[in-house]
């Protein structure tokens, strides 16, 4: 989890509420992504970035919005939550796509 | 849907046999990596293997690639309880730029 970190942890919002997840890495990588990890589904890439205001979608980005103006800062926004976005969401970043990736501690969110 | 799918779901071993874990994938990859997750943390990355290697090793781990086979497996030695954890791999397409993730093998080593 070194150089990486995920804010908030935990947190829980009603549905329909606006969620901003922030993570932020110290290691001025370039590639930075995010993931919702779920029982049966593994991980999955909701959308990344290739850096400053560069970003492209991955295979679960319906209902997500992200936003990169620095390149220490990866934004993932939830318009307007809801229960089927209860997950643990991860950050990653790398230098690049054919590297390793290194992971946050993950923030838990809930959808009542 | 998923690329790599790991086998077996869930193994349950005593401190020092060895464990063994299988992903297979279905499309050409650049590379194929294994991770490492305990619980309620992030994931760590542990080895990362090319489409030219057939074989790797990092102290008490060993993988292999079969490309032909679309398949690799990741050995634990001599397990500790330790190495209880999610083990996930994960591959790099040659169409894409990201990785792609299994759902995981549920490792428990028994003391």
């Amino acid at each position: 989890d070194a150089g990486i970190t995920q804010s908030p942890r935990h947190k829980v919002t009603e549905t329909g509420t606006p969620v901003t997840l922030r993570c932020h890495q110290t290691e001025n990588h370039r590639y930075m992504y995010w993931y919702r990890q779920d029982p049966g589904h593994g991980l999955r890439l909701i959308h990344y970035s290739y850096g400053v205001k560069d970003t492209d979608k991955g295979e679960v980005s319906d209902g997500y919005s992200v936003s990169r103006s620095k390149t220490e800062d990866f934004l993932l926004t939830l318009e307007s939550a809801t229960s089927s976005q209860t997950s643990v969401y991860f950050c990653a970043i790398s230098e690049s796509p054919t590297y390793e990736q290194y992971f946050g501690p993950g923030t838990r969110l809930t959808v009542t | 849907s998923q690329q790599g799918e790991e086998d077996p779901q869930a193994l349950s071993i005593q401190e020092g046999e060895n464990a063994t874990m299988n992903c297979s994938y279905k499309t050409s990859i650049n590379n194929l990596q294994w991770y490492r997750q305990n619980s309620g943390r992030g994931l760590v990355h542990l080895i990362l293997i090319r489409s030219n290697e057939r074989e790797k090793h990092s102290g008490r781990l060993r993988v292999t690639l079969d490309t032909s086979k679309k398949s690799s497996s990741l050995l634990i030695t001599a397990s500790r309880a330790a190495d209880t954890a999610s083990y996930f791999c994960a591959t790099e397409e040659t169409s894409g730029s990201r990785l792609t993730f299994g759902e995981g093998t549920q490792l428990t080593v028994n003391p």
